[in-house]
């Protein structure tokens, strides 16, 4: 199976709301991991990255925390906008720098 | 806009043709890759191009040949593929694979087999 998943496939949220996306992954050697934005008709669009010697790493409206005892990955949005709807991805650089993607969820904000 | 270009956007083909995929980056990235995706699911490593040489092949049949002609052009050569190849067909690039770094992915080629 996929060493990389997501708790929830889909996310709804309100216009202004902070949304939590996450992500569990399975590699214990995996040192490095990226959230992507899939738009519909897109290719994924890089959002912030992170190291495993981090815990925490913000961005624009958007943090990404680490926890490395129980492989588990989230994304934070602030202040969630329509724009922010997509499909996002959590995907996980392993040692032989394979890329491997998690299932994905889809945000949808409503106005 | 993204920094990865792909061309076609969209491509119609039989099982009999023969059809090519182009990828362009003028980042500077010496690393590309070749992804496949499907419908509502996450995109799946093909290929990986270190300066111009395949490092990576993930077991992808025959019928699938990559070329790198430089470092800025990615190519995907396509023959007698079968109706499950359809799908969204995914570049990216990244400075190198020395080193933990995000690739940039273009908007992809989608791939309709007949």
């Amino acid at each position: 199976g996929e060493s990389v998943g997501l708790h929830l496939p889909t996310l709804s949220v309100q216009e202004g709301d902070n949304s939590i996306i996450n992500c569990a992954y399975s590699n214990s050697a995996s040192d490095y991991f990226i959230w992507y934005k899939q738009e519909s008709g897109k290719g994924p669009q890089f959002i912030i990255d992170i190291r495993s010697n981090m815990d925490k790493r913000q961005g624009q409206r958007v943090t990404v925390l680490l926890n490395k005892t129980v492989k588990h990955l989230s994304l934070q949005i602030a202040a969630t906008q329509p724009g922010d709807s997509a499909v996002y991805f959590c995907a996980e650089l392993s040692s032989n720098y394979k890329l491997t993607f998690g299932k994905g969820t889809l945000l949808t904000v409503n106005p | 806009d993204t920094e990865v270009t792909q061309t076609p956007k969209h491509l119609v083909m039989g099982m009999t043709n023969k059809k090519s995929l182009k990828c362009e980056q003028h980042m500077g990235h010496r690393a590309m890759y070749w992804y496949k995706q499907k419908a509502k699911k996450p995109p799946e490593l093909m290929f990986v191009y270190s300066y111009e040489k395949l490092s990576i092949n993930e077991s992808v049949p025959s019928r699938f040949s990559p070329e790198c002609p430089n470092s800025s052009l990615l190519n995907l050569h396509l023959h007698a593929l079968q109706p499950e190849d359809s799908a969204l067909y995914l570049c990216a690039s990244s400075r190198d694979t020395s080193a933990a770094m995000p690739q940039h992915f273009g908007d992809g080629t989608r791939l309709s087999i007949l």
